[in-house]
């Protein structure tokens, strides 16, 4: 059974351009999460789908969104980019009906 | 608001040797809580989890407890092998019908184990 999938590996962008992540869960999940980890740092939420709708999100600034679409792949849309926003930017899946995530290999952000 | 602090930050043992790691939380509303191994450059892996209902368990030479009115649960790792060398987050989650998607994670704790 294939894991969770994101892309790209890496991405590089400059300040005040916009950044987009992509996720594919593990086939059967309904629900993609998506954290942040900055360096040095631990993880922290940033949003919830499940069947196409945000479910929930973290303390982080409108500029940070995404979708989830009909197959249950998500993105997440970051704009107007920050050098803060320099993170690994995890993706996990879940069923709706349990609470354990499993994790991507993340896709590593760099804004210059 | 929830908050999940993590002890040590990080952890040298010997081979063969026992590795422990605490965690304490705030909400207790919370009822689901996993372990995860991060290796450098790699995704964090689920190595075990245990839900409110349950007090230990316990999954080869890895066990994690729980205590709900102390409000901390702990990672306990025997027989160390220089492979258990990673980060490892402790996270708290709130599941079933209260179930909320988010995970607040832990600082870490990196262990080393030296052969």
């Amino acid at each position: 059974e294939a894991g969770v999938t994101q892309s790209p590996t890496h991405l590089i962008k400059t300040r005040g351009q916009q950044a987009t992540l992509r996720c594919s869960p593990i086939s059967g999940h309904t629900s993609v999460y998506w954290y942040q980890q900055a360096l040095g740092l631990g993880l922290q939420f940033l949003l919830w789908y499940d069947e196409g709708e945000e479910r929930n999100r973290g303390n982080f600034p409108p500029r940070f969104s995404g979708r989830q679409f009909p197959n249950y792949s998500s993105e997440l849309n970051v704009n107007a980019l920050e050098l803060e926003d320099s993170a690994l930017y995890l993706c996990a899946s879940s069923t709706y009906t349990r609470e354990t995530q499993y994790f991507g290999p993340g896709t590593r952000l760099l804004v210059l | 608001g929830e908050n999940v602090e993590q002890h040590p930050s990080t952890l040298s043992v010997q081979e063969g040797d026992s590795a422990v790691i605490k965690c304490t939380y705030s909400d207790s509303a919370s009822n689901y809580f996993p372990w995860y191994k991060q290796e450098l450059g790699k995704r964090p892996q689920l190595i075990i989890d245990i839900r409110s209902n349950v007090g230990e368990k316990k999954d080869q030479r890895i066990a994690v407890t729980l205590n709900k009115t102390a409000k901390h649960f702990s990672l306990h790792i025997t027989e160390t092998q220089p492979e258990d060398s990673a980060v490892y987050f402790c996270a708290v989650g709130s599941g079933g019908s209260g179930n909320t998607g988010k995970l607040i994670f832990g600082q870490g704790t990196t262990l080393q184990v030296k052969p």
